[in-house]
This record gives C-alpha cells, sequence and structure tokens, in this order.
C-alpha cells in the first residue's frame, strides 16, 4: 500500500498558483517526500524534495509541515504544460533490503484556459 | 548528459513468449529500478539493482527478472508472458551513494508492451 494519499484530480486556472497537497502521516524520520509528475505516454520527471525544511527550485516550491505529516507542492503559475498526474512518494534516505518505492495514484491536474 | 535510454520504445508479443526488455542509465549512475505501469493498478515497483547485485524487490511473480551489467546497464525479462503482463514497463536510474543517499530518480518513457 501507497505510504501518501493524494487527491484524485485537481483542476487550476491558467496563470493560478496549484497547490498540491500530499497526506504522509505514517513518515519516518528519515524518509524524503519526492514529488514527480507524468506527462502521458512519458517517463515520470522528477520535480522536487525535501526532508524537513520547505524547498524551492526552477520549476516549484514544497511545503512541508512542522509534524511531517503532509505536505503541499506549489507550481506558482501553472501553465496548460502542467497538466500531468502528479505523485507525492515517500523514500528513505539509506535504502536496505527491505524497502520498497512505492507509487500511489497520484493527482491528475488539469490546467484550464 | 543523456537520459534514461530505454529500448524498444513499443513490443507486441503472444501469450506464453518471453521478452527482454533493456535500460541505459545516465552516465555515472549505478542504480536501476524498474516499474510496471497499468491503468488499473499505477506504478508498481518491480526491483533495483546496484552493482550487478539485486538490493530490493517488489510483489511480482518469479516469471519477472532482471539483471544489472558492469557498466549499469540493465536488462528485464519476462517468461511465459500473460495477457495481463500488458503495460507500461519504466525503468528509473539514481547515482546511489555507498553510505547515503536522496538522490530522485530519473525515468527513462519506458516500453510499451502489448500482450495479445
Amino acid at each position: 500500500d501507497a505510504k501518501t494519499t493524494q487527491p484524485t484530480s485537481m483542476d487550476c486556472a491558467e496563470g493560478r498558483a496549484a497547490n498540491l497537497p500530499c497526506n504522509h502521516s505514517t513518515i519516518s524520520g528519515n524518509e524524503y517526500v519526492y514529488w514527480y509528475r507524468q506527462i502521458h505516454s512519458q517517463g515520470p520527471q522528477y520535480i522536487i524534495h525535501g526532508l524537513k525544511n520547505n524547498e524551492t527550485n526552477e520549476m516549484a516550491s514544497l511545503i512541508i509541515t512542522e509534524d511531517r505529516k503532509s505536505s503541499t507542492l506549489i507550481l506558482p503559475h501553472a501553465t496548460l504544460r502542467d497538466t500531468a498526474v502528479y505523485y507525492c512518494i515517500v523514500r528513505v534516505g539509506i535504502m536496505n533490503r527491505d524497502d520498497k518505492i512505492i507509487f500511489g495514484k497520484g493527482t491528475r491536474l488539469h490546467i484550464l484556459p | 548528459k543523456a537520459g534514461v535510454t530505454q529500448t524498444p520504445r513499443y513490443l507486441i508479443k503472444t501469450r506464453g513468449q518471453q521478452v527482454t526488455l533493456s535500460c541505459s542509465p545516465i552516465s555515472g549512475h549505478r542504480s536501476v529500478s524498474w516499474y510496471q505501469q497499468t491503468p488499473g493498478q499505477g506504478l508498481q515497483f518491480l526491483f533495483e539493482y546496484f552493482s550487478e547485485t539485486q538490493r530490493n524487490k517488489g510483489n511480482f511473480p518469479g516469471r519477472f527478472s532482471g539483471r544489472q551489467f558492469s557498466n549499469s546497464r540493465s536488462e528485464m525479462n519476462v517468461s511465459t508472458l500473460e495477457l495481463g503482463d500488458s503495460a507500461l514497463y519504466l525503468c528509473a536510474s539514481s547515482p546511489r551513494y555507498d553510505s547515503s543517499y536522496n538522490s530522485p530518480l530519473h525515468f527513462g518513457n519506458g516500453t510499451r508492451l502489448t500482450v495479445t
């Protein structure tokens, strides 16, 4: 079972900020939060990741709550090309033999013109 | 830097046959993981290889196997194909440093396998 919970779908107007929530209430202290997105017929694309501090890069910002049980991916100025399925996953920093990388169903984000 | 390359891009096989898919990771990446993606089940982890050794395995039958070569390139094999094996098979690479890593996965665009 996925360790994260995301809404099935969301809409956002073009030019506005898209805020995608993710719940990871069972996250462990050594697990990072990663975000990927997948555009139809392509492989998932890495967006951003973080451990406990908020992070920002050229694509997006990641806000992680203080208790680390949830996070929000923010696309500051959504464009039509941001229409994709967005996956939030948790993943340890040091893998051992029992660790598996588990993707949930993701959020289908529709950017509306 | 070239991305992750998967070949072939599309494949059509019949039930009972076997298939081999290939993945070339980003130069310098030593970890390769494989995933099966279907509309009903989403992205499911198959296995991960590092330094030619399988390090982690998902919940798939033994018909699914893989290997990694000394140049980090990896192959995945599915024997005795079933209709339900029709899916997009994705490969991802990451640097995977020896002691710790929090590196993102870099995915290829996958091989779409259709079993008839």
